[in-house]
C-alpha cells in the first residue's frame, strides 16, 4: 500500500485556470518535496517544506502537518506547466533520509 | 554544469546481458541516493550512500543488483544477467548530511529497456 497518495491522478485545465495537487500522508514527517517530471526526463525539485507556505513565481505550496496533508497550487496555468508532479516524503525515524514518493499527478494544460 | 549527472541517459539491452551505470552527485554532497521509477509510478527507492558506506539496500535490491560508491564521489549500479522486470528508470539523487533539511537532488535518469 502507497503511504503516499496523491489526487487527482490526472488532471486537464484550460490556460489561465488555477490548478490545486493534493497529497496526504500517514505518519509523522520531518519534510515534503514537491517535485516536477517532463516526459522521458528526470525529476525537477519544486519545493522542499515542513511547515506552512512557499512560493516561488506562480506556483505555492502548503503543508499542515496536523492534517498530514499538502497541496500544490499553479496559478494562471501555462502549457509549459504540464509535467507530471510528484509529492515526496522524508519520515521521521530511523530511515529519515530516503524519501517515499506518491504515484505523480498527471497535469495536462491546454492552450 | 554542477547538478547531478548520470550515464549512459538511455541503455537498451537484451534480457541476460549485464548493465553498469553512473552517477556522478554534485560534488560537496556526501549523500547519494539510487531510486528506481516504473511506468506509471513514483520513483521507489534502492539504495542509499554516506560517502563510501552503503548504509541500506531495499527488498527491491536483488542479488542482481549492486550498487558501489569507491572513493564516496561517483557511484555504479550494475545489473547482472538483466530480466525484462528491470524495464525502468533509474534516477540518481545526492544531498549534503548536516544541511537544513538535507535537500535531495535529483539527476536526469538513465532509462533501462530490456528487450
Amino acid at each position: 500500500k502507497n503511504e503516499v497518495e496523491q489526487s487527482p491522478q490526472n488532471l486537464t485545465a484550460q490556460e489561465g485556470e488555477f490548478i490545486t495537487i493534493n497529497c496526504s500522508y500517514s505518519v509523522g514527517i520531518s519534510a515534503l518535496h514537491w517535485l516536477q517530471q517532463h516526459p522521458g526526463g528526470g525529476i525537477v525539485s519544486l519545493f522542499m517544506l515542513s511547515s506552512g507556505k512557499k512560493k516561488h513565481g506562480r506556483l505555492i505550496a502548503t503543508i499542515n502537518i496536523q492534517e498530514k496533508h499538502s497541496s500544490l497550487h499553479i496559478t494562471a496555468s501555462h502549457p509549459r506547466d504540464s509535467a507530471v508532479y510528484i509529492c515526496a516524503v522524508r519520515y521521521d525515524g530511523g530511515s529519515n533520509y530516503k524519501l517515499t514518493f506518491g504515484k505523480g499527478t498527471l497535469l495536462t494544460v491546454n492552450p | 554544469d554542477t547538478g547531478v549527472s548520470q550515464d549512459p541517459r538511455h541503455k537498451i539491452t537484451k534480457r541476460g546481458q549485464n548493465v553498469t551505470f553512473r552517477c556522478d552527485p554534485i560534488s560537496e554532497h556526501n549523500r547519494l541516493y539510487w531510486y528506481r521509477q516504473t511506468l506509471g509510478q513514483g520513483p521507489e527507492f534502492l539504495t542509499y550512500f554516506q560517502n563510501e558506506a552503503q548504509l541500506e539496500k531495499s527488498r527491491l535490491l536483488s542479488d542482481r543488483f549492486s550498487a558501489e560508491r569507491p572513493k564516496g564521489s561517483f557511484s555504479t549500479l550494475e545489473i547482472q544477467r538483466t530480466e525484462q522486470g528491470d524495464s525502468a528508470m533509474y534516477l540518481c539523487a545526492s544531498s549534503l548530511a548536516g544541511r537544513v533539511l538535507d535537500e535531495q537532488f535529483f539527476g536526469p535518469g538513465t532509462r533501462l529497456t530490456v528487450l
